[in-house]
């Protein structure tokens, strides 16, 4: 079992609605952050979250850390938003936690 | 655009060949890092420097070399490898801890690997 599990693995939506994606972890963390991958591969820093909540125009991050769970949404979602969104977080135990532990990617299409 | 570049940006080899993939920052970053990232897979970290020392090798087959001959530019050096290798590539470097950005973490556009 992988220490980070996002869901849903893919979502299609249609231009203007609501996106929530998850992610679940289940080790110890210092921050989490919000990848975005457009085809063609490269990465994309959205959020580095370590409390609360962010946002960034129409993309807000949360983060439940008793929980241990995050969550990404995007309001009026735009076809230009379709990519792959990685949830990755980082360890807090001592000499790692420069590593980063990355989940399998949640692939958002947007229909017009 | 992230400032870090990656080059060759596609690359087919075959498996008695050796090539070098090529990774690039002018940011002032100290780390780089390779991750490998297969279809359905998780990213995973192949290899760490820190200020041009290796201090991560998460288990990676010998047949991937890498090299850091400054911090501003990261090697992976391959040879004979397999078709299971075929994967992109990702390159990545981070600040150093007195910089606001020191926990992020910015990639390079990758190289798509197929290994014939």
């Amino acid at each position: 079992k992988n220490e980070v599990e996002q869901s849903p693995q893919n979502l299609t939506a249609q231009e203007g609605e609501f996106i929530t994606i998850n992610c679940s972890y289940s080790v110890g963390i210092s921050a989490l952050h919000w990848l975005q991958q457009h085809p063609g591969g490269g990465i994309v820093s959205l959020f580095m979250l370590s409390s609360g909540k962010k946002k960034h125009g129409r993309l807000i991050a949360t983060i439940n850390i008793q929980e241990k769970h995050s969550s990404l949404h995007i309001t009026a979602s735009h076809p230009r938003d379709s990519a792959v969104y990685i949830c990755a977080v980082r360890g807090n135990s001592g000499g790692s936690n420069y590593k980063l532990t990355f989940g399998k990617g949640t692939l958002l299409t947007v229909n017009p | 655009e992230t400032g870090v570049t990656q080059t060759p940006r596609h690359l087919v080899m075959g498996m008695t060949n050796k090539k070098s993939l090529k990774c690039e920052q002018h940011l002032g970053h100290n780390a780089m890092y390779w991750y490998k990232q297969s279809a359905k897979k998780p990213l995973e970290l192949m290899f760490v420097y820190n200020f041009k020392e290796q201090t991560e090798n998460n288990s990676v087959p010998s047949r991937f070399s890498p090299e850091c001959p400054n911090s501003s530019h990261l090697f992976l050096h391959l040879h004979t490898l397999q078709p299971e290798d075929s994967a992109l590539y990702l390159c990545a470097s981070s600040p150093p801890p007195a910089d606001p950005s020191y926990n992020e973490q910015f990639f390079g556009p990758g190289t798509r690997l197929t290994v014939l």
